[in-house]
């Protein structure tokens, strides 16, 4: 199985609430990202775990948390929704050896209201 | 500043023409990764070059780290072709890959 999977797909949220994102992967891959996308920008990298090691970039340190209790399995969490949260977000996934592609899943697509 | 810049931003082609995207680096890259965003807003892999050109049906990427770009060529396109194209590259030892800005490619009959 080379896919990454992501749930839920669509998301409604309310602002002030918290979200949590949840992606997959059964490739065994070292590293797993989170990407937020908004229309016509590029993907915006806001963290990455490489095995154990989460690396969260400076400008959205404070706002998005992960967690990745084994190889497989890797959650964005947003504490408390803004306005501003609402974009697609991607969750990509990298072996550690051999072509060194990342795979993406479908995306989740947020709203916050 | 950006590491990826990507261009055109937007490209419009006839049913059956082709042509090239580009993404110019501002330093060495290790590799790229072309992906076209499908309609649901996902990102599907095209090709991942770390030298050399790869070729698959009507697309052919070309990646040169020493002059610092790669480019995606579409011939005879067609009107599923249609999408915005994304380039992604890292440097050496980096995990980060840097994406372009894209391409927003319209195929008309």
């Amino acid at each position: 199985d080379t896919t990454v999977k992501q749930n839920p797909r669509y998301k409604l949220a309310r602002v002030g609430k918290p979200v949590n994102l949840i992606c997959s992967q059964t490739m065994n891959h070292d590293t797993m990202y989170w990407y937020q996308k908004k229309p016509n920008q590029a993907p915006k990298l806001l963290l990455f775990y490489y095995d154990k090691i989460l690396n969260r970039e400076a400008d959205t340190f404070e706002k998005f948390q992960s967690s990745r209790p084994n190889n497989s399995f890797c959650s964005l969490y947003i504490g408390s929704a803004g306005l501003e949260y609402s974009a697609m977000y991607l969750c990509a996934s990298r072996p550690g050896t051999g072509e060194d592609t990342q795979y993406f899943g479908p995306g989740t697509r947020l709203l916050v209201l | 500043g950006d590491q990826v810049e990507q261009s055109p931003s937007a490209l419009s082609l006839h049913e059956g023409t082709g042509s090239a995207l580009r993404c110019n680096f501002t330093t060495t890259m290790r590799a790229v990764q072309w992906f076209r965003k499908n309609s649901r807003g996902s990102l599907i892999n095209l090709f991942y070059l770390a030298s050399g050109t790869k070729e698959n049906g009507r697309l052919k990427s070309a990646f040169d780290s020493k002059e610092r770009y790669s480019t995606l060529h579409i011939r005879d396109a067609q009107l599923e072709d249609s999408g915005t194209y994304f380039c992604a590259a890292r440097s050496g030892g980096n995990y980060k890959p840097t994406f372009g800005k894209g391409t927003s490619l319209v195929v008309h009959p």
